[in-house]
C-alpha cells in the first residue's frame, strides 16, 4: 500500500524543546516538502528536498531543520528557536526533481501544539 | 513576492449545480497549477491539475486555464454534499504558491 506516512498525529511540546516530526514515503518519489498550515491561511513551505543529502529552505525556515539521508525519510525539527510552532504541518512528496512539474502528494499530518 | 488569490468564501451551492471557483496568481511565468480539496481536520487532497491554456476534464471536474488573464478556475458539475470542503489552488514548479482556499459549502 503506497503512501506518504506521518507521525504522530498529535504533538505537544513544552518550552525550549525541540520536537521531531516524521514523514516516510513508499512512492519511490526523489522529491519531498514541508508545509504549515495555520487557520485561514495557506500552506507555506518550510523546507524541501530534491535528491537525498540535499534540502533547501523554503519561505519560512527560520526555527527549523531537516535531513535527507535516505530517500524515503523527511523528518523535520522544530526548535525551541521557533516561537509560535502550533500549526498544522503537513509533509508531500513528488515525482521528478528539479525543475520537474509532477503534482505534489500530501500525508495526514502532525499537528504541534504548545503545552 | 508570489501571490496566488482565491476567494475565502464561504460559497454555497444549491445539490446538483454547478459550483465554480476561482484563482489568479501573480507570476506571469507560471507553468504549472493545481486544485486541492481539503475537508476539515484533514490534509489536501489533489484534484487536478493543469500546465496548458485551455479546458481540463476529469469526471464532474473541470480545470480551466487562462495564462493571458493570470486566472485559473475549477468547475464542479452536478454538485454533491460531499464536494462541501474547502478548495486550495496552487501554481508553481517544485516550490507552490497556494492560495487561502474558498470554503464551499452544497446545500441539499
Amino acid at each position: 500500500d503506497g503512501g506518504i506516512t506521518q507521525s504522530p498525529k498529535y504533538l505537544f511540546r513544552k518550552e525550549g524543546q525541540n520536537v521531531t516530526l516524521s514523514c516516510e514515503q513508499n512512492l519511490n518519489h526523489d522529491a519531498m516538502y514541508w508545509y504549515r498550515q495555520d487557520p485561514g491561511q495557506g500552506l507555506r513551505l518550510i523546507y524541501y528536498s530534491q535528491i537525498v543529502n540535499d534540502f533547501q529552505k523554503g519561505d519560512i525556515a527560520e526555527g527549523y531543520s531537516v535531513s535527507r539521508e535516505k530517500k524515503e525519510s523527511f523528518p523535520l525539527t522544530v526548535t525551541s528557536a521557533q516561537k509560535n510552532p502550533t500549526a498544522f504541518y503537513l509533509c508531500a512528496s513528488s515525482m521528478g526533481s528539479r525543475g520537474s512539474n509532477q503534482p505534489q502528494h500530501f500525508g495526514d499530518g502532525t499537528r504541534l501544539s504548545i503545552l | 513576492q508570489k501571490e496566488v488569490e482565491q476567494n475565502s468564501g464561504p460559497l454555497s451551492v444549491p445539490e446538483g449545480a454547478i459550483a465554480s471557483l476561482n484563482c489568479t496568481y501573480s507570476d506571469r511565468g507560471s507553468q504549472s497549477f493545481f486544485w486541492y480539496r481539503q475537508y476539515s481536520g484533514k490534509s489536501p487532497e489533489l484534484i487536478m491539475f493543469i500546465y496548458s491554456n485551455g479546458d481540463k476534464e476529469d469526471g464532474r471536474f473541470t480545470a480551466q486555464l487562462n495564462k493571458a488573464s493570470q486566472y485559473v478556475s475549477l468547475l464542479i458539475r452536478d454538485s454533491q454534499p460531499s464536494d462541501s470542503a474547502t478548495y486550495l489552488c496552487a501554481v508553481g514548479v517544485e516550490k507552490l504558491t497556494f492560495g487561502t482556499g474558498t470554503r464551499l459549502t452544497i446545500i441539499p
